[in-house]
């Protein structure tokens, strides 16, 4: 299984803010996803990013509001732009499996954010 | 499109007795299940995986779950509970590496308490 790391693991911003999460991966993956948890709420998929293209956004979920960059392989960021008490919530990078892959996803410690 | 239900938002049963959590699911096409467990301020950890092999599926910590597709379902037991399995559980479905391409539809999450 893939290690990922996440950063930062929590933090409290002000409204209006904007804020970019990091997701590093110890191997090379063509999929990466980003998942959102609202306090209490099950995970939601809010993209799909790909090397070297758009990533694919889910219905409710808009790119000018969370913007993705896949610059490599092992990398990507999910920034949460002009954030309000609503965004408050866990973020979740997440991989498919490599070689083999079985369709299952693994994931990071998740991001935490406190929107004041 | 998929979907998974989780019967009962919270369990709760005594250390030593018989852990079942309750999930159905609803595919279009034949479904790879997966259940997930959530300790206390991490991410998700995969527990097991049905990707159409064997129907009864043994998993980490003496988890298994048995796929049954005349009932939809996909329940997740454990023959003794203990104090370590407190966590919240999450069931995914989703189609399959080459149909979803990783894309998984997760539950709305049971939360397991194990009291003394």
């Amino acid at each position: 299984s893939a290690v990922i790391s996440q950063k930062p693991s929590r933090d409290i911003c002000q409204r209006g803010t904007s804020l970019t999460i990091q997701c590093q991966v110890d191997s090379q993956v063509t999929m990466m996803f980003w998942y959102r948890q609202q306090p209490g709420q099950s995970l939601t998929l809010i993209a799909t990013a790909n090397q070297g293209s758009e990533a694919t956004y889910e219905s409710g979920f808009v790119i000018d509001k969370f913007p993705i960059s896949r610059p490599n392989l092992t990398f990507s960021t999910l920034t949460v732009s002009n954030m309000s008490p609503e965004d408050s919530s866990i973020y979740l990078c997440s991989v498919a499996g490599g070689p083999g892959n079985t369709g299952e996803l693994f994931f990071g410690e998740g991001s935490r954010l406190t929107v004041l | 499109a998929q979907s998974v239900t989780q019967l009962g938002s919270h369990v709760s049963v005594s250390e030593g007795a018989l852990v079942l959590l309750r999930c159905n699911y609803s595919s279009s096409v034949p479904p790879y299940l997966f259940w997930y467990v959530q300790y206390p301020n991490q991410g998700l950890q995969l527990l097991l995986k049905y990707t159409s092999a064997a129907t009864l599926v043994k998993g980490i910590n003496g988890f298994e779950a048995e796929f049954k597709k005349s009932e939809t379902s996909f329940h997740l037991t454990k023959p003794s509970a203990h104090m370590s399995d407190a966590a919240e559980y999450f069931c995914a479905v989703s189609e399959g590496v080459t149909g979803g391409g990783n894309k998984l539809t997760f539950g709305t999450g049971t939360q397991l308490k194990v009291e003394l």
